[in-house]
């Protein structure tokens, strides 16, 4: 079975720059969350999505972070622009109907300059 | 307060060594309790899960959920190089939204 994949796996940037990640959840998988993991810090949740629809983006900074699920499929997170502190790693991950099936990919490391 | 604390480490034991991971939370509603082993540059890897309160054991690896106390253990027993990594803990009380703690760097010596 594939695992979530995530692209690109690095990304450096200057500040007020734009950048856009995306992510393929596991086949099948109706869940697909967005984290943002600051260095020394556990992952924090930005968005969920069930199927092609938002569960939770209450922690999304939207004046600049957007994020879609087109087709229920695949997602793109986007910032703009991006700020110093948004230096971190994103995370993707996809669940199943199952609490413990949730599966991160290997996230997206962006340095903003 | 934070949701969930989690004490940084770094900890750092001998090979062969029995290690024990902690975490405290403030919500009471919680019910699902998560540990994550994350190797360096790699996503989170879900380790053991319990739902409620009591005891899961996995091989070498054992998780306990005392929720009168709101403090949840993970111990690892015969430690191996190879569990050289940062633990994390999450927990939800839906199942939905996991809240994480900051994560245990752990350095097994051989």
């Amino acid at each position: 079975e594939a695992g979530v994949a995530q692209s690109p796996r690095y990304k450096i940037i200057e500040k007020r720059q734009s950048v856009a990640f995306w992510c393929n959840p596991i086949s099948g998988h109706a869940t697909l969350y967005w984290y943002q993991q600051i260095l020394g810090q556990g992952p924090k949740l930005l968005i969920q999505f069930q199927n092609n629809g938002v569960v939770d983006d209450s922690q999304l900074p939207k004046d600049r972070f957007s994020a879609e699920r087109l087709k229920g499929v695949d997602s793109t997170l986007k910032i703009q622009p991006a700020k110093l502190e948004d230096s971190a790693v994103y995370l993707c991950a996809s669940s199943g109907a199952r609490v413990d099936e949730q599966f991160f990919g290997p996230g997206t490391r962006l340095t903003v300059l | 307060q934070k949701e969930v604390e989690q004490d940084p480490g770094p900890l750092s034991v001998p090979e062969g060594a029995i290690v024990s991971l902690n975490c405290t939370y403030s919500n009471s509603a919680f019910q699902y309790f998560m540990w994550y082993r994350q190797y360096s540059r790699k996503g989170p890897e879900l380790l053991m899960y319990t739902y409620s309160s009591g005891n899961k054991e996995d091989g070498r690896f054992t998780a306990q959920v005392d929720k009168s106390s709101k403090y949840i253990s993970l111990f690892i027993r015969d430690s191996q190089p190879s569990d050289s990594a940062t633990y994390l803990c999450a927990m939800s009380d839906s199942g939905n939204q996991f809240y994480f703690g900051t994560g245990t760097s752990l350095t097994v010596i051989p």
